[in-house]
């Protein structure tokens, strides 16, 4: 049984690119949820997406933005890189139904940008 | 807000000994429930051991105990026996049970384990 898998494993952008990370849940999961963690911090959530929506936020700006596919599947986009959007992505998935959200986390995506 | 708070960058241990690592949160919600998650160097978040707040059982798992002080809002980890494998970083984390989704974690502990 696969766990949660991410893509690409390390990326390297510029200032003011544009990227997309993605995300496969684990097997029977239906819920994904994205964070950032910047070096040396825990990590931050940016958004959980159930039923292709978007159903929670958390404090980040509107470069960050998602996507959830009939699959399960889900895609992290930031636009605009800043040099403070640095950090490792993390996703993670869940069943919607499970009591605490329990989640399962990925490996992460080490996003540079320079 | 909730916040969570390890107020212990780092922490070493010789192995076999027994260390604790701490973290207090604060909450006005009742019922939440209280995570250690360990990182290792490949980076998967993995969890250690979880603890409802209606509980007033201190959670074990194997070498993995927790020490739960609801009205101090205190939720440290024990490690007991430590292995070579325990070193990693510990991220205490939080989640309310009143229907939001969003797992709130602390700065973490690096944890050494000394041979």
């Amino acid at each position: 049984d696969a766990g949660v898998t991410q893509s690409p494993t390390h990326l390297i952008k510029t200032r003011g690119q544009q990227v997309t990370l993605r995300c496969s849940p684990k097997s029977g999961h239906d819920t994904v949820s994205w964070y950032q963690q910047a070096l040396g911090q825990g990590p931050q959530f940016i958004f959980q997406y159930y039923e292709e929506e978007e159903r929670q936020r958390g404090n980040f700006p509107d470069r960050f933005s998602g996507h959830q596919f009939p699959n399960y599947s889900s895609e992290l986009n930031v636009n605009a890189l800043l040099l403070g959007d640095s950090a490792l992505y993390l996703c993670a998935s869940s069943v919607d139904t499970s009591a605490y959200n329990e989640q399962f986390f990925g490996p992460g995506t080490r996003l540079t940008v320079l | 807000a909730q916040t969570v708070t390890q107020s212990q960058p780092e922490m070493s241990v010789q192995e076999a000994e027994t260390v604790t690592l701490s973290c207090t949160y604060d909450t006005s919600e009742s019922d939440y429930y209280l995570f250690w998650y360990k990182q290792p160097p490949s980076r998967q978040m993995i969890l250690v051991i979880r603890q409802e707040a209606y509980k007033q059982q201190n959670a074990t798992e194997n070498r993995f105990s927790v020490n739960f002080q609801k009205a101090a809002k205190s939720f440290s980890l024990k490690i007991s026996d430590s292995q070579l494998g325990d070193a990693a970083m510990y991220f205490c984390a939080y989640i309310s049970d009143s229907g939001t989704y969003k797992y709130i974690f602390g700065t973490g502990t690096r944890l050494k384990v000394l041979a």
